[in-house]
């Protein structure tokens, strides 16, 4: 039972380049989120998804895009790479019976740019 | 607006001390969900508790108990007997009714460290 996995867990970037973090769940859940946690800081959310086809920013959306094509999953797109995209990612889903069961949260890709 | 605010940054304690992390929160609405995460050194992300804005009631699992208070707007969190194990970031986050979709509001993080 996989949960959520995300690629890669570390990367470091050089300022302007792009790159695409990857996330996949295996348990048929709706809602699916992306988060940023800056040292000493709790989690931002980025962007987050409802259903396949259906994306919403969150509180920080600047700077990334995402898709949902389909139920299982969710990539960030981080077009031009900047020094303030420096943080790790956290990609998360949950069943989506309206809000609040427990979100399952992948392992976190450590994103550095240089 | 909501806010959840964890005002201890940093607890150091010797194990078998009870340690409490506090947690208060800010939000208009009348339904809500308050969780505790630990995240340990290695980085993941652990669920430890989910408590509805409608369950006063404090729980308690094993040594983590948990003191939900609406009257404060206050959800903290006790660990007792800790033990080195236990030294980890803990997160309190908030969602509400209003946005209908579970996305987190979360606390800056307490950082607890369990010396041997």
């Amino acid at each position: 039972n996989a949960g959520v996995t995300q690629t890669p867990k570390f990367r470091i970037l050089k300022i302007g380049q792009s790159m695409t973090l990857q996330c996949t769940q295996d348990m048929n859940h709706n809602y699916m989120y992306w988060y940023r946690q800056d040292p000493g800081m709790g989690l931002k959310l980025i962007y987050y998804s409802v259903g396949a086809g259906i994306t919403d920013k969150g509180e920080v959306p600047n700077g990334y895009n995402v898709s949902r094509s389909t139920t299982e999953d969710f990539p960030l797109r981080l077009e031009l790479a900047a020094p303030s995209q420096t943080s790790v990612y956290f990609c998360a889903s949950e069943g989506g019976q309206g809000f609040a069961t427990e979100a399952f949260f992948g392992q976190g890709t450590r994103l550095t740019v240089v | 607006a909501q806010k959840v605010t964890q005002a201890q940054t940093e607890i150091s304690v010797v194990e078998k001390e009870d340690v409490t992390l506090d947690c208060v929160y800010e939000t208009r609405d009348t339904t809500y969900y308050l969780f505790w995460y630990k995240q340990p050194p290695s980085g993941e992300l652990v669920f430890l508790i989910r408590r509805n804005s409608f369950d006063e009631q404090n729980e308690i699992s094993g040594r983590y108990s948990w003191n939900f208070q609406k009257s404060t707007s206050s959800f903290n969190f006790t660990i007792t007997a800790s033990q080195v194990v236990d030294s980890a970031v803990y997160f309190c986050a908030l969602t509400s009714g209003s946005s209908n979709t579970g996305k987190l509001i979360f606390g800056q993080g307490t950082t607890l460290q369990v010396k041997p």
